[in-house]
């Protein structure tokens, strides 16, 4: 049972635009969610998290959102830039619990200049 | 910057060899990971420590096995490589458990 979705296996947004990536949940439990990047054949760098006691945190051109009533949390990039296409992850995990970070599939983001 | 590494980043390996894939980080931090990734996937846990002598298992069973003697080192063994073992091999770190992990680059293990 996948507790961290990412229905959308892949997005193109053209640069410039904004680049808006989506991760659903369904444990009640979590309470702080993390965004990762992904380029081919490295592993992944942390980007930007979010606790669940804010709804927004912003760092340059990136933006996470938390909708906890929807279980829902959102990345956006603005603007995006071709150097953004990668794989993104969203993460969660219950803080304070022995419990380690849950991932979700991915989504594989392109930039197209 | 994350200083955390891995090797090797490729390998190709006949089945039923025994093969060690090596993860060492040099920020001092007690919680370390193995993460198991195919393409299209999530990344599963597959092994953690805490802390030197500390090992436990991930929500992904595997048939590796790792050790952790010392804080910044945290191979994987396979005694015995089958093609099912074919994947990418994750390490990460932490400060703790809830801070960001910090990855290595992978380790992309073929078995033939």
């Amino acid at each position: 049972d996948q507790q961290v979705k990412q229905n959308s296996p892949s997005l193109s947004v053209q640069e410039g635009r904004i680049s808006i990536l989506n991760c659903d949940y369904t444990n009640s439990m979590f309470d702080y969610f993390l965004w990762y990047k992904k380029y081919p054949a490295e592993g992944p760098t942390f980007l930007i998290s979010i606790s669940s006691i804010k709804d927004k945190n912003e760092d340059g051109r990136f933006t996470v959102f938390l909708n906890k009533s929807a279980k829902h949390l959102s990345l956006h990039i603005v603007p995006s830039q071709p150097g953004d296409s990668a794989v993104y992850f969203c993460a969660a995990i219950i803080s304070g619990s022995a419990r380690q970070l849950t991932f979700g599939s991915g989504t594989q983001l392109t930039v197209l200049p | 910057e994350a200083d955390i590494y891995q090797t090797p980043r490729y390998l190709v390996i006949g089945t039923g060899k025994k093969i060690t894939l090596e993860c060492s980080q040099t920020m001092g931090h007690d919680k370390m990971y193995w993460y198991q990734q195919d393409p299209g996937m999530e990344l599963h846990l597959i092994h953690y420590s805490y802390g030197v002598n500390s090992t436990e298992k991930g929500d992904l069973s595997s048939e590796s096995t790792v050790s952790r003697i010392r804080t910044e080192h945290f191979p994987l063994t396979l005694e015995s490589a089958r093609p099912s073992h074919t994947s990418q091999y994750l390490c990460a770190s932490s400060e703790t458990v809830n801070h960001e992990q910090y990855f290595g680059p992978g380790t992309r293990l073929t078995v033939t």
